[in-house]
């Protein structure tokens, strides 16, 4: 079966703008979470979504926000941009929450400039 | 946020074991040990899992000590696609929460 996809792969955007990047799951699959990664932070977790509720949260300041519909697709926005959220953006999906295995997408790549 | 101690990186050759441990001494009774690894510019992959006995898959094992204060993953005939960081993870609730991995070089 198709695995977790996102779009876009890449992407640049200039200081101050927002953005939104997609991620839809395996089939079947009812939970997306989201992670940045960067050199110098490593992987980091943004949140957790469950049938279309937020289940877990972040360290990360409210100018990232997500959500997910009833499908399962996913959506993560940030606004306001800054050069230090040039990331891979990486979505994951499980059939639930806790102690699923997660199924990692290939990532957005997000340029700041 | 509870974190695990790897070695930064670690060599292999080429159709031996490879063994990577993992230290997570203040582990509790609910988490679970987790093991990723991450192949250059990919998404993290899922390896295996456990929690207080040893488990294997097609993949590999995983050796969890006694006292659950550290586990080792063992690739039992590493190949060069098996050179990735790998990621122990202590795990009990949704989320995962990475460290900063072991870089794994397979040299032939």
């Amino acid at each position: 079966k198709a695995g977790v996809t996102q779009t876009p792969r890449y992407l640049i955007k200039t200081r101050g703008q927002q953005v939104t990047l997609s991620c839809s799951p395996i089939s079947g699959h009812r939970s997306v979470s989201w992670y940045q990664q960067t050199p110098g932070q490593g992987l980091q977790f943004l949140f957790e979504y469950f049938s279309e509720t937020q289940r877990n949260k972040g360290n990360f300041p409210g100018r990232f926000s997500g959500r997910q519909f009833s499908n399962s697709r996913s959506e993560m926005n940030v606004s306001t941009l800054e050069l230090g959220d040039s990331a891979l953006y990486l979505c994951a999906s499980s059939l639930a929450v806790n102690y699923n295995e997660q199924f990692f997408g290939p990532g957005t790549r997000l340029t700041v400039l | 946020d509870a974190k695990t101690t790897q070695p930064p990186s670690m060599d292999c050759a080429e159709g031996r074991a490879a063994n990577l441990p993992c230290n997570h001494s203040t582990i509790s009774g609910n988490e679970y040990v987790y093991w990723y690894r991450q192949i250059h510019s990919q998404g993290p992959q899922y390896i295996i899992h456990g929690l207080k006995n040893n488990e294997t898959n097609e993949m590999a094992s995983l050796i969890i000590t006694e006292d659950r204060k550290s586990s080792t993953l063992i690739l039992p005939h590493a190949t060069l696609r098996d050179t990735a960081v790998y990621y122990c993870i202590r795990r009990n609730t949704g989320k995962l929460i990475f460290g900063q991995g072991t870089t794994l070089q397979v040299k032939p």
